[in-house]
């Protein structure tokens, strides 16, 4: 079976301050990694995502994530806050036995001024 | 442009009358998928579909059918809807299957409302 665990509903942040939003997985395999952010009234775009190689996996828009499997997590990074990116974040697994992709339960990240 | 259509984007209807919501990708992908979102619980897989003629349950279809008569194609069947199914339904496809890795792409949503 696999899981995702998003720490944190709801993170804000100051315009240009650093982006932590945390993500542990559970996977007896291993696993493929992604990462998804829906702005308002959107579906979801792929912001980053891990499958094999480089643990340190770079995404659109300044966002990274690091693949730490001694820790199980994916956690997003990104240096410096702007106020696009004000959105919801989906971490989400999927592993070689399943079929289908898990998502976490989201994390909504604010942008203060 | 490539892109997954679904429609309607809104829908408001009563319980008990049968509903389909359309779900169209014009990339050529072999799996597809039907998600809920709901507030709290992030997305939960409704029913996928590997290619033609192949569907299978996810985590939440209780309530749902689907069917998958042609590859760009995948509806969604609500044949007796119920209040409990009022959620935002994203309609998804890859390539290829999940497990291997694929990024998935997502239609922009329909919001259902079953009073």
């Amino acid at each position: 079976a696999q899981s995702v665990t998003q720490l944190g509903s709801h993170v804000s942040v100051s315009e240009g301050a650093l982006v932590l939003l945390r993500c542990n997985y559970s996977s007896s395999v291993p696993p493929y990694l992604f990462w998804y952010v829906q702005y308002p009234n959107q579906g979801l775009q792929l912001l980053l995502k891990y499958t094999t190689g480089a643990t340190l996996v770079k995404g659109i828009n300044g966002f990274e994530a690091e693949f730490k499997k001694s820790e199980t997590s994916f956690h997003l990074t990104k240096p410096s806050a702007h106020m696009s990116d004000a959105a919801e974040y989906f971490c989400a697994v999927s592993s070689g036995s399943a079929r289908q992709l898990t998502f976490g339960s989201g994390t909504q990240l604010t942008v203060l001024p | 442009e490539a892109q997954v259509t679904q429609n309607p984007r809104y829908l408001i209807t009563v319980t008990g009358k049968k509903l389909t919501v359309t779900c169209s990708q014009n990339m050529n992908h072999e799996y597809m998928s039907w998600y809920r979102q709901d507030p709290g619980l992030g997305l939960r897989q409704i029913y996928y579909s590997m290619n033609v003629e192949v569907t299978d349950k996810g985590d939440v279809p209780e309530g749902y059918k689907v069917s998958r008569k042609e590859k760009r194609n995948f509806p969604l069947i609500l044949e007796s809807p119920s209040p409990n199914q009022t959620s935002l339904y994203f309609c998804a496809s890859s390539p290829d299957r999940v497990s291997y890795g694929d990024t998935q792409y997502f239609g922009p949503g329909t919001r259902l409302t079953v009073l």
